[in-house]
């Protein structure tokens, strides 16, 4: 089973509103990552957790806070976004950070935001 | 030097033709390319993925053809299918980094 699940599938949020974002993998992955994709756009990577220890921050606003409570999920709570945050969230896992062998990334569905 | 260059940046092909997407990259530490397969409102899903060591890797349809001297990889999608019509996106991964960097992807349309 290659699958990672992404809660909700769509989100509308206001600008004063707080939400959060769900992931989950059950593939025993220890690497899980946050990607933010806008229309006809590469995924843009936000966040890395490595054995549940946030790794890399690629200079993400403070409005996105990761979260990593177990091995098989992952958070990114939304508060005070701006309109300019809506984009399509993807969530991806690997298996670990060894690069010593092909380290696929598996991504989820990923969760639709718009922010009014 | 981490920019992975993709083209064309859309694609039309009849049923049953040959894709092909291009693919360069300036990096030499870069050890892992895979191809990511996007369709709309969906994540992409990895379709094949090659090492340097390697010059081609075959998956039913889908090839990899990679050239480390050139610094080249490209994808070829054989006997094309409407199926087959997505966004499809190349990447590459340094060893020892987690961070892939992508192409800026090809939107394939495969016509009837």
């Amino acid at each position: 089973d290659t699958e990672v699940t992404q809660t909700p599938k769509h989100l509308v949020m206001g600008m004063t509103n707080k939400k959060s974002l769900k992931c989950e993998q059950h593939m025993g992955h220890r690497a899980m990552y946050w990607y933010k994709q806008k229309a006809k756009k590469p995924p843009e990577l936000m966040f890395v957790y490595s054995y549940e220890k946030l790794s890399i921050n690629e200079s993400v606003p403070s409005r996105f806070s990761p979260e990593c409570p177990n091995s098989s999920l992952l958070n990114l709570h939304l508060h005070a976004l701006q309109p300019e945050d809506s984009a399509l969230y993807l969530c991806a896992s690997s298996q670990d950070l060894a690069s010593l062998r092909l380290d696929t990334q598996y991504f989820g569905p990923g969760t639709r935001l718009t922010v009014l | 030097q981490q920019q992975v260059k993709q083209s064309p940046q859309s694609l039309i092909v009849q049923k049953g033709g040959i894709s092909i997407i291009n693919c360069a990259y300036e990096n030499t530490a870069f050890d892992y390319f895979p191809w990511y397969q996007q369709f709309p409102g969906k994540g992409p899903a990895l379709l094949i993925a090659i090492r340097p060591d390697v010059s081609e890797k075959k998956e039913g349809r889908f090839t990899i053809s990679f050239n480390k001297s050139a610094k080249q990889f490209s994808l070829h999608i054989m006997d094309s299918q409407p199926g087959d019509s997505a966004t499809y996106f190349c990447a590459a991964r340094s060893w020892g980094f987690q961070k892939l960097v992508f192409g800026t992807g090809t939107r394939l349309l495969v016509s009837p």
